[in-house]
């Protein structure tokens, strides 16, 4: 199944904002839009948002979600040294009734 | 709060069976869809089946279509995964998380599944 499509990495300095991308087509992001999650080293991932901007409780407001046509985005404002994770997108594609993710992203703060 | 406990995971051989269970408690389990995915190491996450609440509708990755199948008892609140003629390439951490609005929200800690000779 075709997943969606992440840079690998992104690099930032600590305080700066990161802004991580997600390309998927008109049958996954385009559609319902894509949900971020969060995975640190040796650790199961945790959700930041889903249907591109609604936040689960707990979540810091520094983690935004939007998109535009069938590209997804996460922006991360004021870098913390803990945010340094992989980051996954991730969508419900109804043409192949499947969960889709992407690569994930490893973001590095400076 | 919510709570996600995988067991079931462990060492065989290619061509064997297994299946691991989910324990789930801290929400009403029978109101939500439940998926399993899994994570080889050093990869990213790979999704493998979702099954609905009410148990009527189970879709399944390519990978895995034909070998492994989801099932729930909403009785004892566990969720299960029966993965038969297992691969090397099916080692890999295998999670179950809950389902909501098209993203799995809540995720267990894992158990680990190795295919080994």
């Amino acid at each position: 199944q075709a997943g969606l499509t992440q840079p690998p990495s992104v690099s930032k300095v600590l305080r700066q904002t990161a802004t991580l991308t997600c390309t998927g087509n008109s049958n996954n992001v385009g559609n319902q839009g894509a949900a971020w999650l969060q995975q640190h080293q040796g650790h199961p991932p945790t959700l930041l948002s889903y249907r591109n901007n609604n936040r689960p409780s707990g979540i810091s407001e520094r983690f935004s979600a939007s998109r535009s046509g069938n590209t997804a985005s996460l922006t991360i404002t004021g870098l913390q040294p803990e945010d340094e994770a992989d980051y996954y997108c991730s969508a419900w594609d109804n043409s192949l009734n499947a969960q889709v993710f992407g690569g994930g992203t490893k973001l590095t703060v400076l | 709060q919510v709570q996600l406990v995988e067991s079931g995971g462990g060492v065989v051989q290619p061509g064997m069976s297994l299946r691991l269970s989910c324990a789930a408690s801290g929400f009403t389990f029978s109101n939500y869809g439940m998926h399993w995915v899994r994570q080889a190491a050093g990869k990213g996450l790979e999704w493998v089946a979702l099954i609905s609440s009410d148990v009527k509708t189970k879709f399944y990755g390519d990978s895995v279509k034909g070998r492994f199948s989801i099932s729930r008892d909403n009785f004892k609140n566990t969720l299960y995964l029966q993965m038969n003629s297992l691969r090397t390439e099916d080692t890999a951490v295998y999670f179950c998380a809950r389902g909501v609005e098209g993203a799995p929200d809540y995720w267990g800690q894992g158990t680990l599944v190795t295919v080994s000779s």
